[in-house]
């Protein structure tokens, strides 16, 4: 069956470390998105990537980063920059990008400071 | 730019009995509008969209929502709920082009008592 995979589902960072969470996908979609999930804030968007070797900053992208080197791989990586970095992240893609398509979502990865 | 809120934190009904989750948007010209479902520790998946045509569509586990321009809302509605319906529940709107985002509502959490 096709879809998303993250991972871990759950991953714990230490102070002054950077972590990076995988998102992989197998429907063949263009875009790829991460959010970022808190209670009561609903998503909002870190970064996105429109095709392959291109990705844009979303609302929210100070203290992360990312790449896109194959289209079904769009990793996060959460930096030491990121002060407040607990939080439920998930990886989505679309056939195309823009407002107009639906998106699928993979299950998530919880991130915790230790 | 496009906006969306849920009036409804949080929502408790009795199983069997009916539903309707509230949103509201803001947007210029015809929205896409979806609705998607969160259960507990696990991804989103798309309910239903509408993009134009019909008012009313129907989507998967027997839900369905009314577009209504005049009152720039698009409410969700299930006749009889099941407590398996317990979960968080998103609406979103995106616009036009490709270079739009889909900009997510904060959710309402929906309780089923049995």
């Amino acid at each position: 069956d096709g879809g998303i995979t993250q991972s871990p589902k759950y991953l714990f960072r230490k102070e002054g470390q950077n972590v990076t969470l995988s998102c992989e996908q197998n429907l063949n979609h263009d875009a790829m998105y991460w959010y970022r999930q808190d209670p009561g804030q609903g998503l909002r968007l870190i970064y996105y990537s429109q095709i392959v070797n291109d990705f844009q900053k979303g609302d929210i992208a100070e203290g992360y980063s990312v790449s896109r080197e194959k289209k079904e791989s769009f990793p996060l990586t959460v930096t030491s920059a990121q002060k407040n970095p607990t939080a439920f992240y998930l990886c989505a893609s679309s056939i195309l990008s823009g407002g107009n398509q639906p998106q699928h979502f993979g299950d998530g990865t919880r991130l915790s400071i230790l | 730019a496009q906006s969306v809120t849920q009036p409804d934190i949080h929502i408790t009904v009795s199983e069997g009995a009916s539903l309707e989750l509230r949103c509201n948007y803001s947007y210029g010209a015809t929205p896409y509008l979806f609705w998607y479902v969160q259960s507990p520790g696990q991804g989103l998946q798309l309910l239903l969209k509408y993009f134009s045509g019909d008012t009313l569509v129907q989507g998967i586990k027997g839900f369905e929502a009314e577009f209504k321009r005049s009152q720039s809302s698009f409410n969700l509605r299930k006749p009889s709920v099941h407590w398996s319906d317990a979960a968080e529940y998103f609406c979103a709107v995106g616009a036009q082009t490709s270079y739009d985002k889909v900009i997510f509502g904060p959710g309402t959490s929906l309780s089923v008592i049995p």
